[in-house]
């Protein structure tokens, strides 16, 4: 069985500041990971997703994430975070011979200030 | 392009009534899926479809709780009776769905509050 593991509940930041989610994950197959944000009443959306290839995935919004198979991570960074990307994020993975189907974990709620 | 689209977005009604929320996948896409989010357990995924097939159900918390899709364009979600213990905010995503290949798009949710 898969789980995902978001260390940090909430994370408060200034904006301009950079910042790191951290997410782990166990699973005894292979997996895609991907990283979802939220914002306020809306449903979720992709920030970036890992496949396979290249240990560092850029998404919108001038988000990044590197994957880190022997610490079995993958955690989110932005070098320089805006008012605007407060939301929650949530960690995800699925199984590669799946047919599909998410487990995320709990959610880091972001919140920068000016 | 159309979204995931999801009806009602929100739904106030009494313990015991009957409550079915809908959801219409993107176009093309052939695996559809049903989540909730509380503040307590986060985001569970209750019952996903491939192909209008349901593929496991095992996070459909209760006999109460039921899912159809009659075809590709259409999914129901019903809880009959309703508790106040159900209240809280349900998503409908959809993907082209192979093995996890495609990531996931969700609508913007029904909230739920079962008086």
């Amino acid at each position: 069985a898969q789980s995902v593991t978001q260390l940090d509940s909430q994370v408060p930041v200034f904006e301009e500041a950079p910042v790191e989610l951290r997410c782990n994950y166990s699973s005894s197959v292979s997996v895609y990971l991907f990283w979802y944000v939220q914002y306020p009443n809306q449903g979720l959306q992709l920030l970036l997703k890992y496949l396979s290839g290249s240990t560092l995935v850029k998404g919108i919004n001038g988000f990044e994430a590197e994957f880190n198979k022997s610490q079995t991570s993958f955690h989110l960074r932005k070098p320089s975070v805006h008012i605007s990307d407060t939301a929650e994020y949530f960690c995800a993975v699925s199984d590669r011979g799946s047919q599909g189907n998410l487990i995320f974990g709990k959610g880091t709620k972001l919140s920068v200030k000016p | 392009d159309a979204g995931v689209i999801q009806s009602p977005r929100h739904e106030v009604t009494e313990m015991g009534q009957e409550v079915t929320l809908r959801c219409k996948p993107i176009s093309g896409h052939n695996s559809l899926f049903w989540y909730r989010q509380t503040m307590m357990r986060g985001l569970e995924l209750l019952i996903y479809f491939n192909n209008n097939v349901p593929i496991d159900d095992s996070g459909m918390p209760e006999d109460r709780f039921s899912a159809k899709m009659p075809n590709a364009s259409f999914s129901t979600l019903k809880i009959q009776p309703s508790e106040p213990r159900d209240s809280a905010v349900y998503f409908c995503a959809s993907s082209s769905g192979k093995g996890g290949l495609q990531p996931q798009h969700f609508g913007d949710g029904t909230r739920l509050s079962i008086l």
